[in-house]
């Protein structure tokens, strides 16, 4: 069964370095979602890409963060400067549909 | 505001008996109703879904989950759990207002005893 994968699978980083966090898709899907979960928090949306552009992100996602299909096939997440507060998962999702989310595994990003 | 709320932070059974885990959300109308399940570690794996119809859906791992618009409810059931069933479990809504994004629940930690 195909599956969403994420790479790295742990990234750790100092304050104020960039990371760009890795996705690969189910080939046939169109829509692109990134989001996080901070340790003991809920899962929370970051922003959703479709058709080659944003069509939404939340409050969270500021200037900092950035999104693009950089290959036609790998779907990236950006961090420019990480805070202390970026650690967490970073879970990459992808659907056929727009209502339809299939999950990878996640990125674990500390910063220290 | 849109929310989903899981009342219960940790719930335990005993290994054979049946589960249930509430899950409430805030929206007039009906949004699209999923649970995920996560085990340690590991990434967020979609139970089943309701998107329209039969308000009663089945999902993988014997799981099941009604939708009742009168309480504004989507709980999940297993008649009988297996200990490899101890993880923790999320309630999602999107579509309408929601978008195209998923609002999730806090979650339920769920722990089985033999």
């Amino acid at each position: 069964e195909p599956e969403v994968t994420q790479t790295p699978s742990h990234q750790v980083t100092q304050m104020g370095q960039e990371v760009i966090l890795r996705c690969v898709p189910i080939s046939n899907h169109l829509y692109f979602y990134w989001y996080r979960q901070i340790l003991g928090q809920k899962v929370e949306f970051l922003v959703s890409f479709y058709n080659n552009e944003i069509s939404e992100k939340s409050e969270i996602f500021d200037d900092q963060f950035s999104v693009e299909r950089p290959d036609g096939s790998n779907f990236t997440l950006k961090i420019r400067s990480t805070k202390l507060e970026d650690s967490a998962m970073y879970f990459c999702a992808t659907g056929q549909e727009y209502y339809e989310q299939y999950f990878g595994p996640g990125t674990r990003l500390t910063v220290t | 505001a849109q929310s989903v709320t899981q009342p219960d932070i940790h719930i335990t059974v005993s290994e054979g008996a049946s589960l249930e885990l509430r899950c409430n959300y805030s929206y007039g109308a009906t949004p699209y109703l999923f649970w995920y399940v996560q085990s340690p570690g590991q990434g967020l794996q979609l139970l089943l879904k309701y998107f329209s119809g039969d308000t009663l859906v089945q999902g993988i791992k014997g799981f099941e989950a009604e939708f009742k618009r009168s309480q504004s409810s989507f709980n999940l059931r297993k008649p009988s759990v297996h200990w490899s069933d101890a993880a923790e479990y999320f309630c999602a809504v999107g579509g309408g207002e929601y978008g195209n994004k998923l609002v999730f629940g806090a979650g339920t930690i769920l722990r089985v005893k033999s």
